[in-house]
């Protein structure tokens, strides 16, 4: 168990550059989520995925955001046209979702990717 | 929707003190789950305890333990005989149990946690 790791740690662009982060989650999770964390503020849930399928996707993803998880490994975040308030933490999770209400379903936390938008 | 709120930005402890962290929530469900979130800068989130809601016996592992008033929407985390490895942000966050919703966390903003010697 390696845990969750996420690419790059820090990534910094210009306004209106495209970005991509990938997530490897821990390796026999099938969930895996991501949220984005601003300065003074807890996460908030941007989109999550049963292994390929992408189940749930919140508003705060905007059309210029896109997730995938080819495969139902690894997953990328690509944000497009970035713009400043793009800048965030953005986290990965993952977890082994064995069905039924009652599952753990316990999430692990990858170090993030620290976006900055000038 | 669910609301999580923490009142308390930032907290201090003396090391080998207690300290008692606040949360408190809104949900119209009955089933649900609720955790307690650890975030040491720079570093990942981890897991410190989590409290499911049909359940009336308080969680707890080793130094932490939770106070869960279901009918208050509370959700306190104490801390005993504090470290200095414990100086982080601590969330508090909630998942439903419902289909359709069952994985996401809502988060509240956190409080900053000091240990000094």
């Amino acid at each position: 168990d390696t845990g969750v790791s996420q690419d790059p740690r820090h990534k910094i662009t210009k306004r209106g550059q495209n970005v991509t982060f990938r997530c490897d989650p821990i390796s026999e999770h099938n969930r895996l989520y991501w949220y984005r964390q601003t300065l003074g503020q807890g996460p908030e849930f941007l989109t999550y995925f049963q292994n390929e399928a992408q189940l749930e996707k919140s508003r705060l993803l905007s059309d210029r955001f896109s997730a995938e998880r080819p495969k139902g490994s690894f997953s990328t975040l690509e944000i497009q046209r970035t713009e400043q308030g793009d800048s965030a933490m953005y986290l990965c999770a993952s977890s082994l979702g064995t069905g039924g209400r009652r599952a753990k379903n316990i999430q692990y936390f990858g170090a993030g990717t620290r976006l900055s938008v000038l | 929707a669910q609301t999580v709120t923490q009142s308390q930005p930032e907290m201090s402890v003396q090391e080998a003190e207690t300290v008692t962290l606040s949360c408190t929530y809104d949900t119209s469900e009955s089933d649900y789950y609720l955790f307690w979130y650890k975030q040491p800068p720079s570093r990942q989130m981890i897991l410190v305890i989590r409290q499911e809601a049909y359940k009336q016996q308080n969680a707890t592992e080793n130094r932490f333990s939770v106070n869960f008033q279901k009918a208050a929407k509370s959700f306190s985390l104490k801390i005993s005989d504090s470290q200095l490895g414990d100086a982080a942000m601590y969330f508090c966050a909630y998942r439903s149990v419902s289909s359709g919703t069952a994985s996401k966390l809502t988060f509240g903003t956190g409080t900053r946690l000091q240990v000094t010697l």
